[in-house]
């Protein structure tokens, strides 16, 4: 599985939009982009995914470039509750003998702040 | 919703202890799966399993073993508990998806202190 680069923390005020950027420079062109996100004290949740196509769901948008190297998650509205540990985590998709496992890198460690 | 359950919260047991750790999952999910949580080190998986009584190694299998007797269970043994396996543990569960991607479903963790 490719490698990801994540900033170490960030901080986002209440209400403002949140991106989080994620490199992925070695990205093969079977692998998903994948964010997961941990709130304290609490397991990892799945946020979103996506291959090539820029993606958005209920809690987030996704964007790809179109190399492929890079993603940025965006929060469109953060509050106080996005404060967690955000994951960028890239891997191949169903199949193969891998089984879904994910490898979870540092993350980035966002402070959304009133 | 989803529900991935661990049996403890908190846990607190002695060296050399044989300790059980059990998650039960409630969506007939295929693969399971044990990861620890470190300061510093991120998630790291122990085991998986992608289906009954079968296992693979995960990355840091050493001092533990797994059993899945039953699809909806799956259980972390520590055959003699140490004190490096002091950590968050965390239970995981997915489904493929008909060749498309796998979003797994966290259980709230047990954070075990050996002594």
């Amino acid at each position: 599985d490719a490698k990801t680069t994540q900033p170490t923390s960030m901080d986002c005020a209440e209400g403002r939009a949140a991106n989080l950027p994620c490199n992925h420079s070695t990205i093969s062109g079977n692998e998903y982009v994948y964010w997961y996100r941990q709130i304290h004290s609490q397991g990892p949740q799945y946020i979103i995914h996506g291959l090539k196509n820029n993606e958005t769901n209920e809690m987030a948008s996704l964007i790809i470039t179109e190399d492929r190297k890079s993603s940025t998650l965006i929060l469109p509205h953060a509050t106080l509750r996005d404060t967690a540990v955000y994951y960028c985590i890239v891997r191949v998709g169903a199949g193969g003998t891998s089984y879904g496992k994910l490898t979870f890198g540092q993350g980035t460690i966002l402070t959304v702040h009133p | 919703d989803v529900k991935v359950t661990q049996s403890s919260r908190y846990l607190v047991k002695r060296t050399g202890e044989k300790v059980f750790l059990e998650c039960v999952q409630d969506m007939d999910h295929e693969n399971m799966f044990w990861y620890r949580q470190d300061p510093g080190l991120g998630l790291r998986l122990i085991y998986f399993s992608y289906d009954v009584k079968m296992k693979e190694k995960g990355d840091i299998p050493e001092g533990y073993s797994v059993s899945r007797e039953k699809k909806e269970r799956f259980s972390l043994i520590l055959e003699s508990a140490s004190t490096n396996q002091t950590s968050m543990y965390l239970c995981a569960s997915s489904q493929p998806s008909g060749g498309l991607s796998y979003e797994q479903y966290f259980g709230p963790g047990t954070r075990l202190t050996v002594t």
